[in-house]
């Protein structure tokens, strides 16, 4: 089964209300990546995270990687319609050559 | 450039044929990879390939099959076609798994 949990796996907000994802792996990962999937697309590549302790931000969406670099987080504040999509993250496991994906959190918001 | 290229977009089998699905990138990337996207399940890898020559299993390999000749080409190939093989495939590339992956635009496949 899948080493790379990811909760919740719906979300509906209401625009202007904040959104979180968080994934969670069985074992350390040597870098966690992010990845937005709007509807009848195909996955795009957001941000990656590498050091443990880490936060990126990018404008309105605020990445963190754990201190145990087993987890992370993705949050949005004050959501948008454009912010609607899939929301995946990914490590890579196996020594670091199998990226495997979390099975996403989708996110749709009402104006 | 044109990126990953995945060819068909959508696909309709009978139970038992086979076919392959194509994928080419021209970033001369070494890491590919092919995942199938079913509802309530993201992204499950099924091969990947880190070089011209080496393929390994993903999650779910049972009933695919994939070569790497060229560094350019990873196709999959499925052996013979199941109902539960119903899925849109995405072939991705980079030049490692612990990088950016790039993603092709899918193909569609339905197996009744």
């Amino acid at each position: 089964g899948q080493q790379v949990m990811q909760i919740p796996q719906y979300q509906h907000v209401q625009e202007g209300e904040d959104f979180t994802t968080y994934c969670n792996s069985s074992t350390t990962l040597s870098n966690i990546q992010w990845y937005k999937q709007r509807p009848g697309g195909h996955p795009v590549f957001l941000i990656q995270l590498v050091k443990s302790g880490e936060v990126k931000k990018q404008k309105r969406l605020t990445f963190q990687f754990g201190e145990a670099k087993k987890n992370s987080s993705l949050h949005i504040t004050a959501t948008q319609t454009t912010d609607v999509g899939t929301y995946f993250c990914a490590g890579p496991l196996r020594y670091g050559n199998k990226l495997v994906f979390g099975a996403g959190t989708i996110l749709r918001v009402k104006s | 450039n044109a990126g990953v290229t995945q060819t068909p977009k959508f696909q309709v089998l009978k139970t038992g044929q086979s076919m392959t699905l194509q994928c080419a990138q021209d970033m001369n990337h070494e890491y590919m990879s092919w995942y199938r996207q079913d509802p309530g399940m993201g992204l499950r890898l099924i091969h990947y390939s880190v070089g011209a020559g080496i393929t390994d299993q993903g999650e779910v390999p049972n009933g695919y099959n994939v070569s790497r000749s060229t560094t350019e080409d990873f196709p999959l190939r499925l052996l013979s076609a199941a109902p539960s093989q119903t899925s849109v495939y995405f072939c991705a590339s980079s030049y490692s798994s612990l990088r950016e992956q790039y993603f092709g635009p899918g193909t569609r496949l339905t197996v009744t």
